[in-house]
This record gives structure tokens, sequence and C-alpha cells, in this order.
């Protein structure tokens, strides 16, 4: 079956640390990737996207990267900051009937320390 | 503003009368969908719609209803809530299509916390 897997513990770095998240997943052949900040008790809110031709994607202090044989995304924010503790999902595109669906990971929880 | 707005932000209700939560978005977007956030089960997709008159269910469609017959909303329906359907849930829309070039970011709304007792 499919599945998308994010780790479940929450990832602790202190402040102006590289922050890396990662995104596995099986069974899937994912047309683009995504990754989504939430805060809590908020709708996720989404921050880039990389398709499956792009090895990697910048924007500001945020990098994606996207290696389909290892089916692995890994998601960094250099110089983090406190501002930057949230839970962030990835979320994968499949083809179904023509169109996109996205299903999305569990999310990791990142807390920024001062 | 682009938007995705969703109604009632808050609801207590009791176990068996029927509610709808709205959802409405502005971006003339194909595709809308909604989901389920309970504690550590992430987002769970509970119907979907490629567009108007097109439903279908996703991964926990039990005890939930859903309507598209115009572009902008997509409400969801509980007949006769229960209490395990006490969650936080979220609308959401986005463009579909597989070019290459076309923006398919999904829009959230800002979530409804329902509570049946």
């Amino acid at each position: 079956s499919q599945k998308i897997e994010q780790n479940s513990e929450a990832l602790n770095i202190q402040e102006g640390k590289t922050a890396t998240l990662t995104c596995n997943y099986t069974n899937y052949s994912p047309a683009y990737l995504q990754w989504y900040r939430q805060d809590p008790g908020r709708g996720p809110v989404f921050l880039l996207l990389i398709r499956e031709n792009e090895k990697e994607k910048r924007k500001e202090r945020l990098k994606v990267t996207f290696d389909t044989t290892l089916k692995q995304s890994l998601f960094h924010i250099t110089a983090s900051q406190p501002a930057d503790s949230a839970t962030y999902l990835c979320a994968l595109d499949s083809a179904s009937g023509g169109s996109y669906i996205p299903t999305f990971g569990r999310g990791t929880s990142l807390i920024v320390h001062p | 503003e682009a938007q995705v707005t969703q109604n009632p932000r808050y609801l207590i209700t009791v176990t068996g009368k029927k509610l709808t939560v709205t959802c409405s978005q502005n971006m003339n977007h194909e595709y809308m969908s909604w989901y389920r956030q309970d504690p550590g089960l992430g987002l769970r997709q509970i119907y979907y719609s490629m567009n108007v008159e097109v439903t279908d269910k996703g991964d926990v469609p039990e005890g939930y209803k859903v309507s598209r017959k115009e572009k902008r909303n997509f409400p969801l329906i509980l007949e006769s809530p229960s209490p395990n359907q006490t969650s936080l849930y979220f609308c959401a829309s986005r463009a579909t299509g597989g070019a290459w070039n076309k923006n398919t970011e999904a829009f959230f709304g800002q979530g409804t916390r329902l509570t049946v007792v």
C-alpha cells in the first residue's frame, strides 16, 4: 500500500542552526512533492513544490531536495529562528483519472530554541 | 484575496443532530477536499471533488456526505453526528491538471473544530 513517512518525533534545534526534516514514501510515483507548514489549530500553508525532474528547489532560507531513486525528500531551514517552530507536512501527488490527488504525511514538529 | 472560507470555526453539538459545515473558495478551483485531523493521525481525507457534480470518497468517508452543486462551494454534512466525529476539520481547494507550469498548491481553510457530545 502507499505510505508517506515523516519522523513522528519532534525535532529540537538551537536558533541559528539548520533544521533538516525527512519525508520518505513507498509505492508512489509522484509527479510533484510539496511541503507545508502548519501552526497549531490552523490550516496548512504551502511552502514549496518540487517536480519529479528537479533535484533541488530553494526559497529564501528554505531548501527542498527530491530523490526519486531513494524515494525521499529532505526539507532544510537554514539559520533557523524560533518563529520557524511549527509542524511541517510533506504531500505527494499521484495521478488518478488524469488529475492529481494530494496525500499528506503526518508531519514533523520542529521546535527552535532561542 | 485568494482564500478558502469555512464556517463555523467552532461548533459543539449533540449526538444525532444533523449539521453542515460550509466551505467556499474564490479561486475558481476545480478540486476541493475535506480532511479531518486528529492527534497523532495527521490529515485524513474524507471526501474530494474533482469538479461540479463529481465527488468521491477519501480514506475515512463513513458518517459524512458532501455535495458539489457549484464550483465555489463544497459543504460537509454530518447526518447523524457521533462523538467519534469530534475532530478538527479542514477544507482545501486547488487547481488541477498536470500542466508542467501549473501551480498546484493547495489552499486550506482556517479549520472547524467540532465537538460532538
